[in-house]
């Protein structure tokens, strides 16, 4: 079974702070990594994705960082706000099989 | 801007009972999908369907059907509803099959079988 496993389960960081969650993956066949938000009563929305040919792809305060070798990447929330509170998840898929494989998801609090 | 619609958003059935989760989607999106969502165990895969006339079987299937007869909707049956089959469950749908067609999710249906 294919698994991507995510970690931490939760986290609390306080305002302006850097937050950090963690994903890896055994399956090197995967070839996208999106990171997905999820806001409480909501579905989840596409935040930020990288492929892994680049190292780092960065939008706004977002930060996705990717290390091949070690099958690992993470996202990084500079200068966390309480809006960024959320439930955040990791995904890989290979493509053409649009199946999207995803973690166990990080419930992040930021304290205002 | 709709995108995806899910209805209803919450339902509580009695073991046995069966419903049919709906899901529609108005970006004329070739691809559908229905996940469930469990505390600690992320977005899990049920169904999925890659056209109009065509499903699936995903990661978890069983307990579940489908049905895709038109190009904007897709159906989710629960037959006989079982404890077990308690969670949220979230329809989304993505342009094509490549990877970097990021699938857009509807709010999620809230589903409670007593």
């Amino acid at each position: 079974q294919q698994q991507v496993k995510q970690s931490p389960q939760s986290l609390i960081v306080q305002k302006g702070g850097i937050s950090i969650i963690n994903c890896a993956y055994e399956n090197t066949a995967f070839d996208y990594f999106p990171w997905y938000q999820q806001f409480p009563g909501k579905g989840p929305a596409l935040l930020i994705a990288i492929r892994p040919d680049v190292s780092e792809k960065k939008e706004g305060r977002f930060t996705i960082s990717f290390n091949k070798s070690a099958k690992q990447f993470s996202l990084h929330i500079m200068d966390s706000q309480p809006g960024d509170s959320a439930t955040y998840f990791c995904a890989a898929v290979t493509s053409g099989t649009y199946k999207y494989i995803f973690g166990t998801g990080t419930r992040l609090k930021v304290l205002a | 801007n709709a995108g995806v619609t899910q209805t209803p958003k919450f339902r509580v059935l009695k073991t046995g009972q069966s419903m049919t989760l709906l899901c529609a989607q108005d970006m004329n999106h070739e691809y559908m999908y229905w996940y469930r969502q469990d505390p600690g165990m992320g977005l899990r895969l049920i169904h999925y369907s890659v056209g109009e006339g065509t499903t699936a079987k995903g990661e978890v299937p069983d307990g579940y059907n489908v049905s895709r007869l038109k190009k904007q909707n897709f159906l989710l049956g629960l037959e006989s509803a079982a404890p077990s089959q308690t969670s949220v469950y979230f329809c989304a749908s993505s342009y094509g099959g490549y990877s970097n067609q990021p699938q857009h999710f509807g709010d999620g249906t809230r589903l409670s079988i007593l």
